[in-house]
């Protein structure tokens, strides 16, 4: 069946240090993928997607590339700030299950000033 | 809306009481989805409807569950007879379109509680 896998956290980085969360799926045809984030005391929103192979999504200097030969959708960030720390989920969606997002289990990042 | 809407944001049940969740779309919204999700999990998918009907519901974990949606507009969610393990945060989403390349709005749920 449809499933993500997440890098586990924590993650803890210093401020300006780069970031990669690591995120692998397994779905049956072409999938949307998106990565949502959970600020602290906020509801899940959407940080960015992408709805085809080789697709670059892009936010807030956020970026992952959709690539179907590994099945991966890695999230980077050259550089983090403090108010990235957040939990950060990579999730899929299929056509034939109109929307319906399968998630990872999240990851906590914390920068540190 | 300016958003999600659920009710409560918590709740704290006694085990075997009857609880409902409430979830308001952002209006003009299609499809409220209901997650399930555990501490330290990602959100699980429960049940999702289109206007009034309920499309899918193969997500609920037992039949102790289950969502209506009688007025097209805000839908709830029920959990009879509740259990420790129906501990969890309750999330709805809305989206525009029922597309798979769509955002979905989440609200910022109803964190239950079963003691």
């Amino acid at each position: 069946g449809d499933s993500v896998t997440q890098m586990e956290g924590p993650v803890t980085l210093s401020e300006e240090a780069f970031l990669t969360i690591n995120c692998t799926y397994t779905a049956t045809g072409y999938p949307s993928l998106f990565w949502y984030v959970q600020y602290p005391g906020e509801g899940l929103q959407l940080l960015l997607k992408a709805t085809k192979a080789d697709d670059k999504g892009s936010n807030k200097g956020f970026e992952a590339t959709y690539r179907k030969e590994t099945t991966s959708f890695h999230l980077e960030k050259g550089s983090v700030q403090v108010s990235d720390s957040a939990v950060y989920f990579c999730a899929l969606s299929r056509g034939s299950t109109l929307g319906r997002l399968y998630f990872g289990r999240g990851t906590q990042l914390t920068v540190w000033p | 809306g300016a958003g999600v809407s659920q009710s409560p944001r918590y709740k704290v049940a006694k085990r075997g009481q009857d609880v409902a969740l409430r979830c308001d779309p952002i209006s003009g919204h299609v499809s409220p989805f209901w997650y399930q999700q555990a501490l330290g999990q990602g959100p699980e998918f429960l049940t999702y409807f289109q206007n009034e009907a309920q499309l899918d519901k193969s997500g609920l974990p037992s039949d102790r569950f289950f969502a209506e949606r009688p007025e097209g507009s805000v839908s709830t969610l029920k959990i009879q007879r509740t259990q420790q393990e129906d501990s969890a945060v309750y999330l709805c989403a809305s989206s525009l379109a029922e597309q798979p390349s769509t955002e979905a709005f989440f609200g910022q749920g109803t964190r239950l509680t079963v003691v």
